[in-house]
């Protein structure tokens, strides 16, 4: 089954832990991104990756790493969480740069920092 | 700066009782827009792309138009496994092309 795979799906967590949010697809994607949701302001990108070792920030980067040194694995990393990004957190991924917008989204990570 | 604008937020229907979503737009270069289906505590599914005025595209009771301001995603005779948020997003030239600008959805009730 097509699918991309997030983990952990929740996670409760203080100021200053670095924690990661891995992010898995098996459909042989090209394209993988990270998007944050938020009540009112809709899905933001955080960043994307065109390819392996590939990245580029998108439009709220602050808080966060990425690395692509596999091409089915996509992991957001905080290195020292901060309240304002407890949030509810999806990786999408697409064939390829020019489907960027038919994306294929995991089930999400809801994130609480406390 | 790309913008897009969904309305209303919230809708009621009774099933049966067809209606339309608005999702209106400014892009720089419109290389896409597209609409999504989240249900609540999931991601978002892809559902539509439309790339020009006039372009229709249809799937089971939805169906989305494209004009040079806006899109509208209709949907005939609604049912309430229907209900759901409805986003709309578009892709233009801003970020190299790969930047998606969503709206924050407009959240579909359907009710027997």
């Amino acid at each position: 089954e097509a699918q991309v795979t997030q983990n952990p799906r929740y996670l409760i967590t203080v100021t200053g832990k670095k924690l990661t949010v891995t992010c898995s697809q098996n459909m042989n994607h090209e394209y993988m991104s990270w998007y944050r949701q938020d009540p009112g302001l809709g899905l933001r990108q955080i960043y994307y990756s065109m390819n392996v070792e590939v990245t580029d920030k998108g439009d709220v980067p602050e808080g966060y790493k990425v690395s692509r040194k596999e091409k089915r694995n996509f992991p957001l990393i905080l290195e020292s969480p901060s309240p304002n990004q407890t949030s509810l957190y999806f990786c999408a991924s697409s064939l390829s740069f020019s489907n960027t917008g038919e994306l294929f989204f995991g089930e999400g990570s809801r994130l609480t920092v406390l | 700066e790309d913008q897009v604008t969904q309305s209303p937020e919230a809708l009621r229907l009774q099933e049966g009782e067809s209606s339309s979503l608005n999702c209106s737009y400014t892009v720089s270069g419109l290389r896409g827009l597209f609409w999504y289906r989240q249900d609540p505590g999931k991601g978002p599914e892809f559902l539509f792309t439309l790339y020009s005025a006039g372009e229709e595209k249809e799937k089971e009771r939805l169906k989305a138009t494209l004009t040079k301001k806006e899109s509208f995603l209709h949907i005939t005779a609604p049912k309430p496994e229907d209900s759901a948020t409805y986003l709309c997003a578009v892709r233009g030239l801003t970020g190299g092309g790969n930047k998606l600008t969503f709206g924050t959805g407009t959240q579909l009730k359907v009710e027997l």
